[in-house]
């Protein structure tokens, strides 16, 4: 079956703490990855996302990503977060040429504390 | 471009009425999809057009749930009787194309039924 599976559901830092939020998933073929953060009553908003290429992604907001294939992750990473990165994070998976088709893990609540 | 345009952005009605919420995509974008959030199941893709045509809509939960795509610009997702665990954040999401592309995501509908 295809799902993503987030582990952390609640993330707790303090500010200028590192953060990394895992995401594994199942999906059959090659696959397309995504991380999106949802603000305080707001849409969702794509963060990166992986095609192809190189497995480290770089996204907006200090953000990157890893693909390890072997591992069928694709774990979100800041070095250094700050208050306004409070939000939720999704991690979406869909295959190829499926377009805005996704499946989205369960999100990872992230409170910085300031 | 104004982004995915969702009407209304918040909606409360009372159990049994008849709800409607719309969705203006992103000029140009062939594909159409409408998702739901909710605590207890996350994100889940209800239905997706392709070009004003509906390709898939295995995760409309029951047939109270119907969505139509009458042209390019314009769907509708209708829930006839409403119910109250119908209550959720409907998100509408438009792509470019099938390729490998990210969804863009609306401002979201919150639906209370009481």
């Amino acid at each position: 079956a295809q799902s993503v599976s987030q582990h952390n559901h609640h993330v707790i830092l303090s500010e200028a703490a590192s953060l990394e939020l895992g995401c594994n998933y199942s999906y059959g073929g090659t696959v397309n990855l995504f991380w999106y953060v949802q603000y305080p009553g707001q849409h969702l908003q794509l963060l990166l996302k992986y095609f192809s290429g190189d497995p480290l992604v770089k996204g907006i907001k200090g953000f990157e990503a890893e693909f390890i294939k072997s591992k069928f992750s694709f774990n979100l990473r800041k070095p250094s977060v700050q208050w306004s990165d409070t939000a939720e994070y999704f991690c979406a998976v869909n295959g190829r040429n499926q377009g805005g088709k996704l499946i989205f893990g369960q999100g990872t609540e992230l409170s910085v504390k300031p | 471009d104004a982004g995915v345009i969702q009407s209304p952005r918040h909606e409360v009605t009372e159990m049994g009425q008849e709800v409607t919420l719309r969705c203006k995509p992103i000029s140009g974008h062939d594909y159409l999809f409408w998702y739901r959030q909710t605590m207890m199941r996350g994100l889940e893709l209800l239905i997706y057009f392709n070009n004003n045509v509906p390709i898939d809509d295995s995760g409309m939960p029951e047939d109270r749930f119907s969505a139509k795509m009458p042209n390019a610009s314009f769907s509708t997702l209708k829930i006839q009787p409403s119910e109250p665990r119908d209550s959720a954040v409907y998100f509408c999401a438009s792509s470019p194309h099938s390729g490998n592309t990210e969804a863009f995501f609306g401002q979201g509908t919150r639906l209370t039924v009481v």
